[in-house]
């Protein structure tokens, strides 16, 4: 079955970058995705990069990936206090409505003042 | 409206209570889902509906009860649950493009 794989945690200073990995085992991934939590609430679509993309920018998120290792980064650029929440990758072998989702771990970002 | 809405935000309930959970969303989208999620763990699948059918049910307790009354609205009902049910319970929506949209969630306690 899909396993998709995240480190847990990752601590950085105000200003800094980010970069969150992700990496996944099914090779019929279409769709990646990179969602925010923060404490108590849903979660927030932040972006996603389709599996024949190599890299997606948007303004402060830069997304890399690179298919022939499975492997999905995103980076946060200029990353601020309010960047503090857990972010999950998902990956989604189908389209249209009514595709499952299949999440990472999380990973936890920290941002230090 | 561009948001996926939840009712309550909160409910606590009893082992033998019936509480519904309520999920709402006027973007047009087909496809409904939800999903449990525990603490510091990832969301998890719970049932989809697609053009108010439902489409896939991941071996879920009988407990949980979904209903799709039209396009915009799913509920779940909830009937004798354990304390380990106590969990966030998500819904999200999506359209053709894949995307699924995520409401704030309900938090379920059972005592």
């Amino acid at each position: 079955g899909e396993d998709v794989e995240q480190s847990l945690f990752l601590s950085v200073r105000e200003g800094d970058s980010s970069v969150i990995n992700c990496t996944y085992t099914d090779s019929s991934s279409t769709y990646l995705y990179w969602y925010k939590q923060e404490p108590g609430a849903g979660l927030q679509l932040l972006t996603y990069i389709f599996s024949n993309m190599d890299m997606k920018q948007d303004q402060r998120l830069t997304v890399l990936l690179n298919k022939k290792d499975k492997h999905l980064s995103l980076r946060i650029a200029d990353t601020q206090t309010g960047d503090s929440a857990i972010y999950f990758c998902a990956e989604s072998a189908t389209g249209g409505a009514g595709n499952m989702l299949t999440f990472g771990g999380g990973t936890r970002l920290m941002v230090k003042p | 409206d561009t948001e996926v809405t939840q009712t309550p935000k909160h409910l606590v309930m009893g082992m033998t209570n019936k509480k519904s959970l309520k999920c709402e969303q006027h973007m047009g989208h087909r496809a409904m889902y939800w999903y449990k999620q525990k603490a510091k763990k990832p969301p998890e699948l719970m049932f989809v509906y697609s053009y108010e059918k439902l489409s896939i049910n991941e071996s879920v307790p009988s407990r949980f009860s979904p209903e799709c009354p039209n396009s915009s609205l799913l509920n779940l009902h909830l009937h004798a649950l354990q304390p380990e049910d106590s969990a966030l319970y998500l819904c999200a929506s999506s359209q053709e493009s894949n995307e699924q949209f995520f409401g704030p969630g309900t938090r379920l306690t059972v005592l």
